[in-house]
């Protein structure tokens, strides 16, 4: 069964540190999303890595893709109170055109 | 200009009763998506319809119908709602695979429905 992990599943950080989130998939694929989600809101598409390899970053958030190692991460860089909200990884299996998967997604608080 | 839009936002309603929710897209795209979240937050595909032909049925329920009238419509009608059935909906389109611009297969959410089975 396909399977797509994220870790941690609770972050509580504080303002202005570092850290990473890591995303685990079970499958072949070379397509990579990372989402974001506000509490009670929709989601909203932060990043799409496409390719072994693939960096990319929009200002405190950097996405990386190795598909050899099955793991995206999502690293954050001094984070300030305005990233709280919970971020999804989701993959897309190699055998499916339209079948994304998410990730359990990961909660984090920013906190003062 | 909402680019995927779902009415209604909120629905609070008795067990047995049947329910719909309505999607439409303005973005242009061919494929169109219901997904699930749970209580947990956990987000499942139920549906995929791709120019309004169906093409991913996950194990869901047959209480749960899907139509979809034009390649910018994709309806959910729910049957005998049961509690197990409180949840958020999202319907969600996509561009194709392949395309230009490098965002293939990049899905936009509308803002989900949120369904309460009392």
């Amino acid at each position: 069964e396909l399977k797509v992990e994220q870790n941690p599943l609770f972050l509580s950080m504080q303002e202005g540190k570092n850290y990473t989130i890591y995303c685990n998939y079970s499958t072949t694929s070379d397509r990579l999303y990372w989402y974001r989600q506000d509490p009670g809101k929709s989601l909203e598409s932060l990043f799409v890595l496409l390719s072994n390899g693939a960096v990319k970053q929009e200002g405190r958030l950097m996405a990386s893709l190795d598909t050899k190692a099955r793991l995206s991460t999502l690293h954050i860089t001094a984070a300030v109170h305005d990233l709280s909200a919970t971020y999804f990884c989701a993959v897309l299996p190699r055998e499916w055109t339209d079948k994304l998967i998410f990730g359990t997604g990961t909660r984090l608080q920013v906190f003062p | 200009d909402t680019a995927v839009s779902q009415t209604p936002k909120y629905l609070v309603t008795q067990m047995g009763n049947d329910k719909s929710i309505k999607c439409e897209q303005n973005l242009g795209h061919d494929t169109m998506y219901w997904y699930k979240q749970d209580s947990k937050k956990f987000l499942k595909i139920m549906f995929s319809y791709n120019n309004k032909e169906l093409i991913i049925n996950e194990t869901v329920p047959n209480r749960f119908s899907p139509k979809s009238p034009d390649k910018a419509h994709l309806n959910l009608h729910i049957n005998s709602l049961e509690l197990g059935d409180s949840a958020v909906y999202f319907c969600a389109s996509s561009r194709p695979r392949i395309s230009s611009g490098g965002k293939d297969g990049e899905l936009f959410f509308g803002e989900g429905s949120r369904l309460t089975v009392l």
